[in-house]
């Protein structure tokens, strides 16, 4: 059975520094990995997925993540935020089939000016 | 732009009435999914459906039903609505394999009174 964590329930940060968001993963298969961010009173949207090749995904408004199979993670990165970047952010995992997905619990991240 | 529409943003319904719920894709999609989100406790499917007039429980099932006679329709059927099923509900929908993710629609947050 496979299993998403993100440690962090809620980060805050200020407008312009750097941030990471936490996941980590466990599965018995291979697995492809995303990023979805939902914005207040809307439904999730794909920031970013890995499936094979590089390791370092590139994603839409600026965040990457990085595949780390040794440590069974896929952390969220930007190098500086945005107040409009305020949101929850949800990891999630699913297998060869792709037919059902393991949600992490959520981050919500919050820009402070 | 692909899309998965769902009927209602907001619904306000009283304790004992039928609820239906109704989800649109225009993906051509064989893979649909019903969730409900709570604050703390994340997404949590509720039932799923791979193929039209299929449909699988999902870890919530208790208290929903669902309807797929059409592909790109998937509908949630609350029989009896009591106020523990005040909650936001997304629909989701992705093709088989595993590359392109879920599509979510933005959500339909339902209050029973």
């Amino acid at each position: 059975a496979q299993s998403v964590t993100q440690l962090d329930s809620q980060v805050p940060v200020f407008e312009e520094a750097p941030v990471e968001l936490r996941c980590n993963y466990s599965s018995s298969v291979s697995v492809y990995l995303f990023w979805y961010v939902q914005y207040p009173n809307q439904g999730l949207q794909l920031l970013l997925k890995y499936l094979s090749g590089s390791t370092l995904v590139k994603g839409i408004n600026g965040f990457e993540a990085e595949f780390n199979k040794s440590q069974t993670s896929f952390h969220l990165r930007k190098p500086s935020v945005h107040i409009s970047d305020t949101a929850e952010y949800f990891c999630a995992v699913t297998d060869n089939y792709g037919q059902n997905f393991v949600f992490g619990p959520g981050t919500r991240l919050s820009v402070l000016p | 732009d692909v899309k998965v529409t769902q009927s209602s943003r907001y619904l306000v319904k009283r304790t004992g009435e039928k609820v239906f719920l109704e989800c649109v894709q225009d993906m051509d999609h064989e893979n649909m999914f019903w969730y409900r989100q709570d604050p703390g406790l994340g997404l949590r499917l509720i039932y799923f459906s791979y193929d039209v007039k299929m449909k699988e429980k999902g870890d919530i099932p208790e208290g929903y039903s669902v309807s797929r006679e059409k592909k790109e329709r998937f509908s949630l059927i609350l029989e009896s609505a009591s106020t523990n099923q005040t909650s936001m509900y997304l629909c989701a929908s992705s093709s088989q394999g595993r590359d392109y993710g879920y599509t979510f629609g933005s959500g339909t947050r339902l209050t029973v009174v």
